[in-house]
């Protein structure tokens, strides 16, 4: 099945800056890779997904980038702010029949400094 | 439109007790589906249903089992419980497929003593 690893599991920046967080995934039929924020206490709520046909894409501070060569994927977020602190979770899901379960990685705690 | 709710929303059971968690969604969604959260282990995959009547193993099905008589709900039954089975539980639903958004509960938070 499916395995997917995400670094770093904590990261703290100085508000402003940017953060990046890295996944990697095991099964190359997999061809959506969506992102969750979950704020304490709260359900996860997506935030950001790309499919393989597309290298890029951003909605305002938030970017994804996806290389499938290399079977990795990452999330950036710019100019940080305090409501950017929570968990952060990556996920990559399948199409064929069989692998098409949604898997995550274990999470980023992500802390912005004001 | 209420979205996915689940309750309880707290529950403290002993060991080798039975349970069913609730999950009701009224979006219509076709998938519906239970995962467990644990510290540092993110979000793992119990069972899934891709409409009333089929349901399917996930990731960590032992303990747990699931029914889908109605598109709406999906509960989750605890057999025995077991400390093991200590933790926060979500349920979430999609259109119909795992490569949608997936529409989280607020969760379930289980202590088994």
């Amino acid at each position: 099945g499916e395995n997917v690893e995400q670094h770093p599991s904590t990261l703290s920046v100085q508000e402003g800056d940017s953060a990046v967080i890295k996944c990697t995934y095991s099964d190359s039929a997999s061809n959506y890779f969506p992102w969750y924020k979950q704020e304490l206490g709260k359900r996860p709520q997506l935030i950001i997904d790309i499919r393989s046909n597309v290298g890029e894409k951003k909605d305002q501070r938030i970017a994804v980038t996806l290389n499938k060569t290399a079977k990795h994927f990452s999330l950036h977020i710019t100019e940080t702010q305090p409501e950017d602190s929570a968990v952060y979770f990556c996920a990559a899901s399948g199409a064929d029949f069989g692998n098409e379960k949604l898997t995550f990685g274990t999470g980023t705690r992500l802390t912005i400094i004001p | 439109n209420a979205g996915v709710t689940q309750t309880p929303k707290f529950q403290v059971l002993k060991t080798g007790q039975s349970m069913t968690l609730q999950c009701a969604q009224d979006m219509n969604h076709e998938y519906m589906s239970w995962y467990r959260q644990d510290p540092g282990m993110g979000l793992r995959l119990i069972h899934y249903s891709v409409g009333a009547g089929i349901t399917d193993q996930g990731e960590v099905p032992n303990g747990y089992n699931v029914s889908r008589s109605t598109t709406e709900d999906f509960p989750l039954r605890l057999l025995s419980a077991a400390p093991s089975q200590t933790s926060v539980y979500f349920c979430a639903s999609s259109w119909t497929g795992f490569d949608q958004p997936q529409h989280f509960g607020d969760g379930t938070r289980l202590s088994i003593l």
